[in-house]
């Protein structure tokens, strides 16, 4: 099963909204990563959380971890019609050997 | 820095056959993971290969193999190929392993018939 699993599974917004997603795992992990798809193509990292860090920012992007809680949610701020994409959760279990990934919320944001 | 290029982009075979995907990382980088991606299963990790050496493997039958060369190019096979293998195949490239920032490149989409 899927380590990572991504809430919701589809959100469509209009521009300039913001756009929440988040993602819960199960065992404890070393980091979490997202990364966002465009239709049918390959992988973009987006930005990776150590899990000794709480909160990141990158640009439009802040992206929080509760380690106690398991969760990590990925706000979107003032959304373009451009970000229109899938938004995967990638976690680093400890102890495994892969980097596991949710099955994505796909991101719809509406000119 | 030239990114990830996997060939071919789009390939069709039938059941049976084999296949062989390629990928070229990114210059410097010595780790490669290969990934399958299909709308039911999402995507799943298949193996890591660094410097030649196969590091961390996922929970795919021994029809999927891999290898890497000393230039850190990789390929993966699959074997007497079956319906179920349709999808898009990823291979990312990374300068440590899978807990780094992973460089995908843009796929190599399999369609079996």
């Amino acid at each position: 099963s899927q380590q990572g699993e991504e809430d919701p599974q589809a959100l469509s917004i209009q521009e300039g909204e913001n756009a929440t997603m988040n993602c819960s795992y199960k065992t404890s992990i070393n980091n979490l990563q997202w990364y966002r798809q465009n239709s049918g193509r390959g992988l973009v990292h987006l930005i990776l959380i150590r899990s000794n860090e709480r909160e990141k920012h990158s640009g439009r992007l802040r992206v929080t971890l509760d380690t106690s809680k398991k969760s990590s949610s990925l706000l979107i701020t003032a959304s373009r019609a451009a970000d229109t994409a899938s938004y995967f959760c990638a976690t680093d279990p400890t102890g495994s050997e892969k980097l596991v990934f949710g099955k994505g919320t796909k991101l719809t944001v509406n000119p | 820095k030239a990114g990830v290029t996997q060939t071919p982009r789009y390939l069709i075979k039938t059941r049976g056959q084999q296949v062989t995907l390629s990928c070229s990382p990114i210059s410097g980088h010595r780790s490669v993971s290969w990934y399958q991606q299909t709308p039911g299963q999402g995507l799943q990790f298949l193996f890591e290969y660094f410097s030649e050496t196969q590091r961390n493997k996922g929970n795919f039958p021994g029809r999927f193999s891999g290898r890497q060369f000393s230039n850190s190019r990789s390929e993966m096979n699959v074997s007497t190929l079956e319906l179920g293998d349709s999808a898009l195949y990823l291979c990312a490239s990374s300068s440590g392993g899978r807990a780094n920032e992973q460089f995908f490149g843009p796929g190599t989409r399999l369609t079996v018939l």
